[in-house]
């Protein structure tokens, strides 16, 4: 059974600097990886969407990485702001499935 | 639809009654899916629908849990004699296509308060 873990579960930083958040899952036969931000109370709004054969996708100053072989992806946030305060969920979809398996996110703080 | 519609934003209801959740997809999207989030949990997978074929159903918790999606649209999940155990956000998302390499859009869920 495919299980998807997020470190740290909380990161604060000051405004303006760059942060890394981490994503591992334990099942390499993936189809795609997702990221997702959560904003209180709100549903989930896609960021990046990572094939299997692909190894990075950037939007911006976001950039996401995938080692499908280690079972890790790593999103990477540049210039930080404020309003990137929100929860961020990581997700793989199963080879031939339709289902997403989602780790329970980090709640990343950006302090002005 | 610009984008996934769902209602209501907030539900609250005594333990033992009946709740339905609605789920409007964006158009032209084929794939519609029901997530369940409870606080301190990831989001958990209930149930797939894909064009006109048979729903996976393979998530949902109990019999106390049923789905339907009208016309290839319009998705009620409905919720029979309720539990504190319920109480959580219940998110929908649809797709171009039954695989997810189109990638998911989520609605802002409902959540769901048993008292």
């Amino acid at each position: 059974k495919q299980e998807v873990t997020q470190i740290p579960a909380a990161l604060s930083v000051p405004e303006g600097e760059n942060l890394v958040l981490n994503c591992s899952f334990t099942d390499s036969a993936i189809y795609n990886l997702q990221w997702f931000r959560q904003d209180p109370g709100k549903g989930l709004t896609s960021l990046l969407l990572i094939q299997s054969s692909q190894r990075e996708q950037t939007s911006g100053r976001l950039n996401a990485s995938l080692d499908k072989s280690s079972g890790r992806s790593t999103l990477y946030i540049a210039a930080s702001q404020p309003g990137d305060s929100a929860t961020y969920l990581c997700a793989v979809s199963g080879a031939g499935s339709y289902q997403l398996t989602f780790g329970k996110g980090t709640k990343l703080s950006v302090i002005p | 639809g610009a984008g996934v519609s769902q209602s209501p934003s907030n539900k609250v209801t005594e333990k033992g009654k009946d709740v339905e959740l609605r789920c409007d997809p964006i158009s032209g999207h084929t794939a519609l899916y029901w997530y369940r989030q409870s606080l301190g949990q990831g989001l958990e997978f209930l149930i797939y629908f894909q064009g006109n074929s048979a729903p996976d159903k393979s998530g949902l918790p109990s019999d106390r849990f049923s789905a339907e999606r009208t016309g290839g649209s319009v998705s009620t999940l409905t919720i029979q004699r309720t539990q504190q155990e319920d109480s959580a956000v219940y998110l929908c998302a649809s797709s171009l296509g039954a695989v997810a390499n189109y990638g998911y859009t989520f609605g802002s869920g409902t959540r769901l308060t048993v008292v």
